[in-house]
């Protein structure tokens, strides 16, 4: 079975600060697909980011950076100096063998206060 | 603007009503989704058509019937459903292929929201 779990339900932060979103998983696939995705508050869910499991480099865009931690079942999420459209509900998905079923952990609402 | 179209963008509907929701995408995917989500939770895979035919159906119940008519439409007929039906539905496309190399990297649609009186 597959699992995707996001500790933290709701996290609030000031403008400008960093910001990190916690993302584990379970599979029994010895290749398989991690995904972040965006959804902000006008509803449509915007892909951010695909790592394969044979690949654990970490990535960096702009502000955006994520690290894959295939020891402890990881792949984190950090903003830097976020901002008020930073503000959404983050999800970190899976996808395994059958790699057209991807998998949605229950998301974390970020909040950016100015 | 989304490249994946959902119409209508809000539904209502009794349960006793057909109705269907309706997805386009122009981009060439060959791989398209239903997802059902609810207030304050994660889509919930319902259906996945790979090259026009069903290859994952999440034991949804029968009142939920996908349909496929070509490699950019897909439809999501209604009928008699149960105002925990209730929800935002929303549709997504991918690139599609024999390997995993371009797994889930899903374009959504902006969503139907359906409430079912």
């Amino acid at each position: 079975a597959q699992k995707v779990t996001q500790a933290q339900t709701e996290i609030s932060v000031v403008e400008k600060e960093d910001v990190t979103l916690d993302c584990v998983y379970e599979t029994r696939d010895t290749t398989y697909y991690l995904f972040w995705y965006k959804q902000p508050p006008s509803g449509e869910l915007v892909f951010l980011i695909r790592r394969n499991s044979f690949d654990e480099q970490n990535e960096i865009s702009g502000r955006y950076s994520w690290n894959f931690q295939k020891s402890t079942s990881s792949f984190n999420f950090t903003i830097t100096a976020s901002q008020v459209v930073d503000s959404a509900v983050y999800f970190c998905a899976l996808s395994g063998t059958s790699y057209d079923k991807v998998i949605f952990g229950p998301g974390t609402s970020l909040s950016v206060i100015p | 603007d989304t490249e994946v179209t959902q119409t209508p963008k809000h539904l209502v509907m009794g349960m006793t009503n057909k109705k269907s929701l309706k997805c386009e995408q122009h981009m060439g995917h060959r791989a398209m989704y239903w997802y059902k989500q609810k207030a304050k939770k994660p889509p919930e895979l319902m259906f996945v058509y790979s090259y026009e035919k069903l290859s994952i159906n999440e034991s949804v119940p029968s009142r939920f019937s996908p349909e496929c008519p070509n490699s950019s439409l897909l439809n999501l007929h209604l009928h008699a459903l149960q105002p925990e039906d209730s929800a935002l539905y929303l549709c997504a496309s991918s690139r599609a292929g024999t390997s995993g190399t371009i797994a889930g990297e899903l374009f959504f649609g902006e969503g139907s929201r359906l409430t079912v009186l």
